[in-house]
């Protein structure tokens, strides 16, 4: 059982809007930046998201994120086919002197 | 380009050792912290240890503490991961990743660069 609490998946039509939630504690998220993943089929994990909202280079504006008290959310709006992976979140758990991942949500693109 | 590539794994039977290799290139690897994370088949990710980008602070799951150890070379380039008293769980793929932090003491904010993995299989 995962630190990080996650739907398992999630699934809309092309061009919608979908958001994964990712609930935590005190210990991590409450206390520190949440960091997201994208996992395509067979691929390596890529770094999505940082410090809750930030975008790294290269990655679409489709994507954002927000944290509020021990919840996190990722949202990605203009769902595009390409967009089906597994997405995780993360974060430093200040008790366990750990990185704690979520269980992972799949996004599937009807 | 900037690049992760792992080698190591196997097939081992339980109980036994296995020691993971992950070569950097094309950034100061000695400059950033490196973790481990692996995902058994079919499972989501689990992080699995970090080391500071100088050795001397790390931190390992606890799941696996007493059992594995992280190491760096910052001459070679080279992250460490050393497998002890292997389990049947422990089965999966494991990837380096290097911290998006320069020169600190903290892994707060992510992991940007991944290697491809290596396959752990613990079976007898």
């Amino acid at each position: 059982q995962s630190v990080l609490s996650q739907a398992p998946s999630v699934s809309e039509a092309p061009g919608q809007r979908v958001t994964i939630s990712c609930s935590g504690s005190n210990s991590n998220i409450g206390n520190n930046a949440v960091n997201w993943y994208q996992q395509l089929p067979g691929k390596a994990p890529k770094l999505l998201m940082y410090y809750d909202s930030t975008l790294p280079s290269g990655v679409s504006d489709r994507f954002s994120g927000r944290r509020s008290g021990t919840s996190a959310s990722l949202a990605i709006s203009g769902l595009q086919s390409e967009d089906e992976a597994d997405y995780y979140c993360t974060a430093w758990d200040d008790s366990l002197n750990a990185v704690v991942f979520g269980g992972g949500t799949k996004v599937t693109v009807l | 380009q900037v690049q992760l590539v792992e080698s190591g794994g196997g097939v081992v039977q339980p109980g036994r050792s296995l020691r993971l290799s992950c070569v950097g290139s094309g950034f100061a690897f000695r400059s950033y912290a490196m973790h481990w994370a692996r995902q058994a088949p079919g499972k989501g990710l689990e992080w699995v240890a970090v080391i500071s980008y100088d050795g001397i602070n790390e931190h390992i799951v606890d799941s696996a503490k007493g059992r594995f150890t992280i190491s760096r070379d910052n001459s070679e380039n080279t992250v460490y991961l050393h497998l002890s008293n292997l389990r049947p769980e422990d089965t999966g793929v494991y990837f380096c990743a290097k911290d998006q932090t320069f020169e600190k003491y903290y892994y707060l904010y992510g992991m940007d660069v991944w290697g491809q993995g290596t396959t752990v299989t613990v079976s007898s």
